[in-house]
């Protein structure tokens, strides 16, 4: 089994252009998570997808938009980045409070 | 005050001592906590949780929790250089997870 799986590991980015961060659990978890993890800052919770069909802002919601696409799949939209959306950006599903992680995705914009 | 508080890092301890961790929590409501180990450049994978109060062990690790005090810590004992990572505390809630912002440990050789 794969886990949780996103994609691209590594993107560069433009001021003001937009990119999907891909994420995808073969777990069968209905719960799945988007944070993002500065420096110093731990992990803040952008969006999350309690199950397939709804999904709810976290801590840190602005600038960013989610799509729970089916109950595998759980994506992650910048419309226009910004400097300020450089992170590391982690996906994790989960079950009985016990959350798995994907390996991360490195976002520079510069 | 922030939700999650972790003691200041980076901590460093010798091999073979114990390290201490500690972690204080505003929502009394929490119910579940959870201790998370994140290697340089990695994700995070849990070692621990624990749902009472009270002590909990496993392997060299042991948990501890007290509600009342809105406290949770985590000791690692005879440290080896392979615990040297980041760790986050996590406090459970309805579907979402609080972390704090992490210790980092580092155990020298």
């Amino acid at each position: 089994n794969a886990g949780v799986t996103q994609t691209p590991k590594f993107q560069v980015l433009k001021t003001g252009q937009s990119m999907t961060l891909q994420c995808a659990q073969d777990m069968n978890h209905n719960s799945m998570y988007w944070y993002r993890q500065d420096p110093g800052m731990g992990l803040r919770l952008i969006y999350y997808s309690a199950s397939e069909g709804t999904t709810d802002k976290g801590e840190v919601p602005n600038g960013y938009n989610v799509s729970r696409l089916n109950k595998r799949e759980f994506s992650l939209r910048l419309e226009s980045a910004a400097p300020s959306q450089t992170s590391v950006y982690f996906c994790a599903s989960m079950a009985k409070n016990i959350q798995y992680f994907g390996a991360g995705t490195r976002l520079s914009v510069l | 005050q922030k939700e999650v508080e972790q003691n200041s890092g980076p901590l460093s301890v010798p091999e073979g001592a114990i390290a201490s961790l500690n972690c204080t929590y505003s929502d009394r409501g929490s119910q579940s906590f959870f201790w998370y180990r994140q290697y340089s450049g990695k994700s995070p994978e849990l070692i621990m949780f624990i749902y009472s109060n009270g002590d909990k062990e496993d392997g060299r690790f042991t948990a501890q929790l007290n509600k009342a005090s809105q406290y949770v810590s985590l000791l690692i004992r005879d440290s080896q250089p392979s615990d040297s990572a980041t760790y986050l505390c996590a406090p459970g809630g309805d579907y979402k997870l609080s972390f704090g912002a992490g210790t980092t440990v580092t155990v020298r050789a």
